[in-house]
Protein backbone atom coordinates (compact mmCIF):
# COMPACT_ATOMS: atom_id res chain seq x y z
CA UNK A 1 0.00 0.00 0.00
CA UNK A 2 0.95 3.43 -0.28
CA UNK A 3 3.19 5.13 2.44
CA UNK A 4 3.57 8.29 3.83
CA UNK A 5 3.48 10.95 1.34
CA UNK A 6 4.75 14.43 2.08
CA UNK A 7 4.69 17.53 -0.20
CA UNK A 8 6.29 19.63 -1.75
CA UNK A 9 9.65 17.46 -2.08
CA UNK A 10 11.81 20.53 -2.09
CA UNK A 11 11.03 24.02 -1.01
CA UNK A 12 13.09 26.72 -1.94
CA UNK A 13 11.70 30.49 -0.33
CA UNK A 14 13.01 33.81 0.27
CA UNK A 15 13.33 35.17 4.00
CA UNK A 16 10.07 36.16 5.01
CA UNK A 17 7.62 34.35 3.54
CA UNK A 18 5.47 31.67 4.32
CA UNK A 19 5.86 28.16 4.08
CA UNK A 20 2.89 25.00 3.72
CA UNK A 21 4.13 21.33 4.48
CA UNK A 22 1.87 18.51 3.49
CA UNK A 23 2.26 15.31 5.18
CA UNK A 24 -0.51 12.54 4.08
CA UNK A 25 -0.36 9.31 6.44
CA UNK A 26 -0.95 5.99 5.78
CA UNK A 27 -4.78 5.60 5.70
CA UNK A 28 -5.87 4.61 9.41
CA UNK A 29 -3.09 5.75 11.45
CA UNK A 30 -3.89 7.62 14.10
CA UNK A 31 -0.83 9.00 15.31
CA UNK A 32 0.68 11.27 13.62
CA UNK A 33 4.84 12.98 14.09
CA UNK A 34 6.92 15.88 12.47
CA UNK A 35 10.66 16.07 12.86
CA UNK A 36 12.99 18.49 11.91
CA UNK A 37 16.18 17.40 10.93
CA UNK A 38 19.52 20.12 10.31
CA UNK A 39 22.20 18.93 8.55
CA UNK A 40 24.40 16.68 10.25
CA UNK A 41 21.80 16.31 13.10
CA UNK A 42 19.75 13.69 13.75
CA UNK A 43 15.51 14.20 13.61
CA UNK A 44 14.47 16.79 15.95
CA UNK A 45 10.99 16.39 17.55
CA UNK A 46 8.70 18.98 17.03
CA UNK A 47 5.25 18.05 17.50
CA UNK A 48 2.41 14.82 17.84
CA UNK A 49 -0.69 14.37 16.94
CA UNK A 50 -3.58 11.53 17.91
CA UNK A 51 -6.40 11.89 15.39
CA UNK A 52 -6.99 15.66 15.28
CA UNK A 53 -5.67 16.68 18.48
CA UNK A 54 -2.45 18.34 18.97
CA UNK A 55 -1.24 16.52 21.94
CA UNK A 56 2.67 17.81 22.15
CA UNK A 57 3.92 20.93 20.39
CA UNK A 58 6.84 21.30 22.59
CA UNK A 59 9.23 20.89 20.02
CA UNK A 60 8.18 23.25 17.95
CA UNK A 61 10.87 25.93 18.39
CA UNK A 62 9.02 29.37 18.25
CA UNK A 63 5.44 30.92 17.48
CA UNK A 64 6.16 31.05 13.97
CA UNK A 65 5.94 27.38 13.85
CA UNK A 66 2.58 25.97 13.58
CA UNK A 67 0.70 22.60 12.81
CA UNK A 68 -3.04 21.29 12.17
CA UNK A 69 -4.22 17.94 11.48
CA UNK A 70 -8.29 19.06 11.22
CA UNK A 71 -9.66 15.88 10.06
CA UNK A 72 -7.53 13.34 11.84
CA UNK A 73 -5.65 12.42 8.76
CA UNK A 74 -3.55 15.19 6.56
CA UNK A 75 -1.16 17.56 8.58
CA UNK A 76 0.29 20.93 7.72
CA UNK A 77 3.21 22.19 9.05
CA UNK A 78 3.11 26.07 8.65
CA UNK A 79 6.21 28.15 9.17
CA UNK A 80 5.40 31.71 8.88
CA UNK A 81 8.30 34.83 7.81
CA UNK A 82 10.65 32.35 7.44
CA UNK A 83 14.04 32.68 8.62
CA UNK A 84 17.23 31.42 6.96
CA UNK A 85 17.74 29.10 10.19
CA UNK A 86 14.59 27.13 9.51
CA UNK A 87 16.26 25.42 6.10
CA UNK A 88 16.23 21.77 7.07
CA UNK A 89 14.75 18.41 6.13
CA UNK A 90 10.93 18.55 7.82
CA UNK A 91 10.01 14.67 8.08
CA UNK A 92 6.81 13.33 8.89
CA UNK A 93 5.91 9.91 10.02
CA UNK A 94 2.52 8.01 11.37
CA UNK A 95 1.87 5.31 13.50
CA UNK A 96 -0.95 2.54 13.95
CA UNK A 97 -1.56 4.15 17.14
CA UNK A 98 0.61 5.95 20.19
CA UNK A 99 0.50 3.47 23.01
CA UNK A 100 4.53 2.74 21.87
CA UNK A 101 3.76 -0.82 20.21
CA UNK A 102 3.41 0.53 16.62
CA UNK A 103 6.04 1.54 14.49
CA UNK A 104 6.56 4.46 13.18
CA UNK A 105 6.79 5.20 9.33
CA UNK A 106 8.37 7.68 7.38
CA UNK A 107 7.65 10.40 4.74
CA UNK A 108 10.58 10.92 2.17
CA UNK A 109 10.68 14.51 4.05
CA UNK A 110 10.59 17.80 2.48
CA UNK A 111 14.00 19.57 2.02
CA UNK A 112 13.17 23.34 2.58
CA UNK A 113 15.67 26.00 2.22
CA UNK A 114 15.61 29.78 2.73
CA UNK A 115 17.30 31.98 0.44
CA UNK B 1 18.24 16.45 30.14
CA UNK B 2 17.23 13.27 28.42
CA UNK B 3 20.37 12.27 25.21
CA UNK B 4 21.37 10.09 22.94
CA UNK B 5 25.11 10.00 21.92
CA UNK B 6 26.61 8.66 19.23
CA UNK B 7 30.11 9.19 19.28
CA UNK B 8 31.30 8.49 15.43
CA UNK B 9 30.34 10.53 12.72
CA UNK B 10 31.61 8.06 10.34
CA UNK B 11 32.66 4.44 10.38
CA UNK B 12 34.22 2.64 7.85
CA UNK B 13 34.64 -1.19 7.60
CA UNK B 14 35.97 -3.73 5.28
CA UNK B 15 33.61 -6.25 3.79
CA UNK B 16 33.51 -9.03 6.25
CA UNK B 17 34.61 -7.41 9.31
CA UNK B 18 32.41 -7.11 12.37
CA UNK B 19 30.57 -4.06 12.67
CA UNK B 20 30.31 -2.09 15.30
CA UNK B 21 27.88 1.64 15.72
CA UNK B 22 27.94 3.25 19.34
CA UNK B 23 25.15 4.27 21.31
CA UNK B 24 25.05 6.04 24.76
CA UNK B 25 22.10 7.67 26.45
CA UNK B 26 21.12 9.36 29.37
CA UNK B 27 17.47 8.95 30.51
CA UNK B 28 15.89 9.02 34.31
CA UNK B 29 13.73 6.76 33.69
CA UNK B 30 13.12 3.04 32.01
CA UNK B 31 14.56 3.51 28.05
CA UNK B 32 13.19 2.00 25.48
CA UNK B 33 15.98 1.98 22.32
CA UNK B 34 15.87 1.90 18.92
CA UNK B 35 17.87 2.08 15.88
CA UNK B 36 16.59 3.30 12.33
CA UNK B 37 18.55 3.21 9.09
CA UNK B 38 18.49 5.54 6.21
CA UNK B 39 20.01 3.65 3.18
CA UNK B 40 20.85 6.02 0.01
CA UNK B 41 17.60 7.61 -1.52
CA UNK B 42 15.39 5.96 0.95
CA UNK B 43 13.19 6.88 3.89
CA UNK B 44 14.51 6.71 7.48
CA UNK B 45 12.70 3.09 8.77
CA UNK B 46 13.10 1.22 11.88
CA UNK B 47 15.82 -0.96 12.24
CA UNK B 48 15.31 -2.70 15.66
CA UNK B 49 14.01 -1.84 19.10
CA UNK B 50 15.31 -3.05 22.03
CA UNK B 51 12.31 -4.20 23.84
CA UNK B 52 12.15 -7.52 21.08
CA UNK B 53 15.36 -8.68 21.32
CA UNK B 54 14.85 -9.41 17.76
CA UNK B 55 18.21 -9.74 15.18
CA UNK B 56 17.16 -7.78 11.88
CA UNK B 57 19.89 -8.43 8.50
CA UNK B 58 22.20 -10.03 11.08
CA UNK B 59 22.00 -6.74 13.22
CA UNK B 60 21.45 -7.31 16.91
CA UNK B 61 21.87 -4.37 20.07
CA UNK B 62 21.88 -5.35 23.37
CA UNK B 63 20.68 -2.76 26.40
CA UNK B 64 23.21 -2.26 29.01
CA UNK B 65 21.62 -0.27 31.78
CA UNK B 66 25.13 -0.09 33.57
CA UNK B 67 26.80 1.52 30.78
CA UNK B 68 23.90 2.98 29.48
CA UNK B 69 24.63 1.94 26.10
CA UNK B 70 22.82 0.67 22.62
CA UNK B 71 25.71 -0.73 20.61
CA UNK B 72 24.49 -1.77 17.56
CA UNK B 73 26.22 -4.80 16.27
CA UNK B 74 26.91 -7.45 13.23
CA UNK B 75 29.35 -9.79 13.05
CA UNK B 76 30.30 -9.95 9.22
CA UNK B 77 29.56 -6.13 7.58
CA UNK B 78 28.24 -6.51 3.90
CA UNK B 79 27.82 -4.01 0.94
CA UNK B 80 24.12 -3.43 1.53
CA UNK B 81 24.75 -2.30 4.76
CA UNK B 82 26.26 1.11 3.92
CA UNK B 83 24.30 3.75 5.64
CA UNK B 84 23.17 6.35 7.88
CA UNK B 85 22.57 5.04 11.46
CA UNK B 86 20.12 5.93 13.62
CA UNK B 87 20.38 5.23 17.39
CA UNK B 88 17.02 6.49 19.38
CA UNK B 89 15.04 6.88 22.87
CA UNK B 90 11.47 6.97 23.45
CA UNK B 91 10.53 8.96 26.18
CA UNK B 92 7.19 8.31 26.67
CA UNK B 93 4.76 6.71 24.67
CA UNK B 94 5.32 8.87 21.43
CA UNK B 95 8.55 11.53 21.53
CA UNK B 96 11.36 9.98 20.52
CA UNK B 97 14.83 11.61 21.05
CA UNK B 98 17.59 10.63 17.66
CA UNK B 99 21.31 10.97 18.03
CA UNK B 100 22.98 12.57 15.22
CA UNK B 101 23.64 9.54 13.57
CA UNK B 102 26.87 7.65 12.45
CA UNK B 103 27.31 7.20 9.00
CA UNK B 104 28.18 3.57 7.82
CA UNK B 105 30.58 2.70 4.95
CA UNK B 106 31.62 -1.17 3.86
CA UNK B 107 34.56 -1.08 1.72
CA UNK B 108 34.59 -3.64 -0.64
Amino acid sequence: GAGVSQSPRYKVTKRGQDVALRCDPISGHVSLYWYRQALGQGPEFLTYFNYEAQQDKSGLPNDRFSAERPEGSISTLTIQRTEQRDSAMYRCASSLAGSGDYEQYFGPGTRLTVT
Amino acid sequence: AQRVTQPEKLLSVFKGAPVELKCNYSYSGSPELFWYVQYSRQRLQLLLRHISRESIKGFTADLNKGETSFHLKKPFAQEEDSAMYYCALRQGTYKYIFGTGTRLKVLA
